[in-house]
């Protein structure tokens, strides 16, 4: 069975400019999750998709946009680049979303590594 | 900002040794996940441990949990070479629909 896939693999933008970021899930997840992962840390929660519906948003500006498509394939939009938007784009998928006592593992995909030069 | 804390940032050890890496956290969980990364590429997960419980087996992986203490622990057995990466805890809240990751630990294996 395939796994998460993401593409592009590398992107390299200027400042100002803008990126959609694109990925699918494990077939029959329904829940896409993306992280932004700057070098040197651990990944950075951004948005939560299930069902076509955002279910979740993490701590990054309005430049930062998400939708997730009847397939369950999801992308992830970010306008007007900075320098510090460099990093490893991650995507994840689950097969349902997260509930009061949710078990779901997240499966990762291999990433979109952005550059903004 | 990141719930966790590991410990310790960058281990070096000599293949065939064990590797300890702690993890501490701050807000009540429904689990906690363990992933390793290779050479910035995509997370692998390696296993969850629930709220529930207090040590889980996955070959040469122990994962221990200490929910009054807020911290886990991630023990890799008779290390080789191929461990070598950055190993992260991720803990999947209570309420949340996000993973909060910790700053991982940057593990070296000696041959």
């Amino acid at each position: 069975d395939a796994g998460v896939t993401q593409s592009p693999t590398h992107l390299i933008k200027t400042r100002g400019q803008h990126v959609t970021l694109r990925c699918s899930p494990i077939s029959g997840h329904k829940s896409v999750s993306w992280y932004q992962q700057v070098l040197g840390q651990g990944p950075q929660f951004i948005f939560q998709y299930y069902e076509k519906e955002e279910r979740g948003r993490g701590n990054f500006p309005d430049r930062f946009s998400a939708r997730q498509f009847p397939n369950y394939s999801s992308e992830l939009n970010v306008n007007a680049l900075l320098l510090g938007d460099s990093a490893l784009y991650l995507c994840a998928s689950r097969h349902r979303t997260g509930g009061i006592m949710s078990y779901n593992e997240q499966f990762f995909g291999p990433g979109t590594r952005l550059t903004v030069l | 900002s990141q719930q966790g804390e590991e410990d310790p940032q960058a281990l070096s050890i000599q293949e065939g040794e064990n590797a300890t890496m702690n993890c501490s956290y701050k807000t009540s969980i429904n689990n906690l996940q363990w992933y390793r990364q290779n050479s910035g590429r995509g997370l692998v997960h390696l296993i969850l441990i629930r709220s529930n419980e207090r040590e889980k087996h996955s070959g040469r992986l122990r994962v221990t949990l200490d929910t009054s203490k807020k911290s886990s622990s991630l023990l890799i057995t008779a290390s080789r070479a191929a461990d070598t990466a950055s190993y992260f805890c991720a803990t999947d809240a209570q309420g949340a629909q996000k993973l909060v990751f910790g700053q991982g630990t940057r593990l070296t294996i000696n041959p």
